[in-house]
C-alpha cells in the first residue's frame, strides 16, 4: 500500500519562511509532488522532485530525499494569500499519473 | 483555452437518486480522472481513463460509473445516492507524459446526499 505523513496544521508570521515535511511509502516510487488548495478551491500543481535535491520556483521550494522517503516544500517570503493547505502527493499503483495524496498541511499565516 | 471544466457546481440529492456530473477539458489531455475530496482529507481516486473508450477503477469506485467516448469528456454518474457520497467531486486531465507537469484540476462540484 502507499502511505503519506504530513503535519495537520502550521503557522506562520507573514514575511518568515515555513517548510512543510512529508514522509511517504510507496511500493514503486515515480517522484514526490505538492498541491497548494484554498478553501473552496481546487488543487494547484506547485512543484515536482523525480530526483533527490532541491527544486526552486520563484518563493517556493521543493526537496526530496530518495533514501529517507522524505521530502519537503519551502516557503519563502509567506504572504497572506500563502494561507491555504498544502498537499504532498506520490503516483499511484495505475500508471496513468494519477495521484495518492497525503491528508493535507493547513498553513495559517499570521501578521 | 477554459482548462477543465466541471458541471453543476453544487447539487442536493435525495438517497436513491441517480445523477452524472459532467468534466470537460480542452488542453487535449489523454488522460482523466475523478477524485473525491472529504472534509479534513486528501483527495481519493474514484476512476480514471487513459483514453476515449478506455477507463478503469481507483481506489474508491463503488456506486460510480464513467465512460469516455471523446478525449474531452468524462461524466461521472451516481447510479444510486447515498449519503456517503456526500463529498466535493474533482475531475483532473493530464498529458500522458509523466507528472513533471502535473495534474489539472476542475474547480469541483459539491455534493450533498440527504
Amino acid at each position: 500500500g502507499q502511505s503519506l505523513e504530513q503535519p495537520s496544521e502550521v503557522t506562520a508570521v507573514e514575511g518568515a519562511i515555513v517548510q512543510i515535511n512529508c514522509t511517504y511509502q510507496t511500493s514503486g516510487f515515480y517522484g514526490l509532488s505538492w498541491y497548494q488548495q484554498h478553501d473552496g478551491g481546487a488543487p494547484t500543481f506547485l512543484s515536482y522532485n523525480a530526483l533527490d535535491g532541491l527544486e526552486e520556483t520563484g518563493r517556493f521550494s521543493s526537496f526530496l530525499s530518495r533514501s529517507d522517503s522524505y521530502g519537503y516544500l519551502l516557503l519563502q517570503e509567506l504572504q497572506m494569500k500563502d494561507s491555504a493547505s498544502y498537499f504532498c502527493a506520490v503516483r499511484d499503483q495505475t500508471g496513468a499519473n494519477n495521484l495518492f495524496f497525503g491528508t493535507g498541511t493547513r498553513l495559517t499565516v499570521i501578521p | 483555452n477554459a482548462g477543465v471544466t466541471q458541471t453543476p457546481k453544487f447539487q442536493v440529492l435525495k438517497t436513491g437518486q441517480s445523477m452524472t456530473l459532467q468534466c470537460a477539458q480542452d488542453m487535449n489531455h489523454e488522460y482523466m480522472s475523478w477524485y473525491r475530496q472529504d472534509p479534513g482529507m486528501g483527495l481519493r481516486l474514484i476512476h480514471y481513463s487513459v483514453g476515449a473508450g478506455i477507463t478503469d477503477q481507483g481506489e474508491v469506485p463503488n456506486g460510480y460509473n464513467v465512460s469516455r467516448s471523446t478525449t474531452e469528456d468524462f461524466p461521472l454518474r451516481l447510479l444510486s445516492a447515498a449519503p456517503s457520497q456526500t463529498s466535493v467531486y474533482f475531475c483532473a486531465s493530464s498529458y500522458s507524459a509523466g507528472t513533471a507537469r502535473g495534474q489539472y484540476f476542475g474547480p469541483g462540484t459539491r455534493l450533498l446526499v440527504l
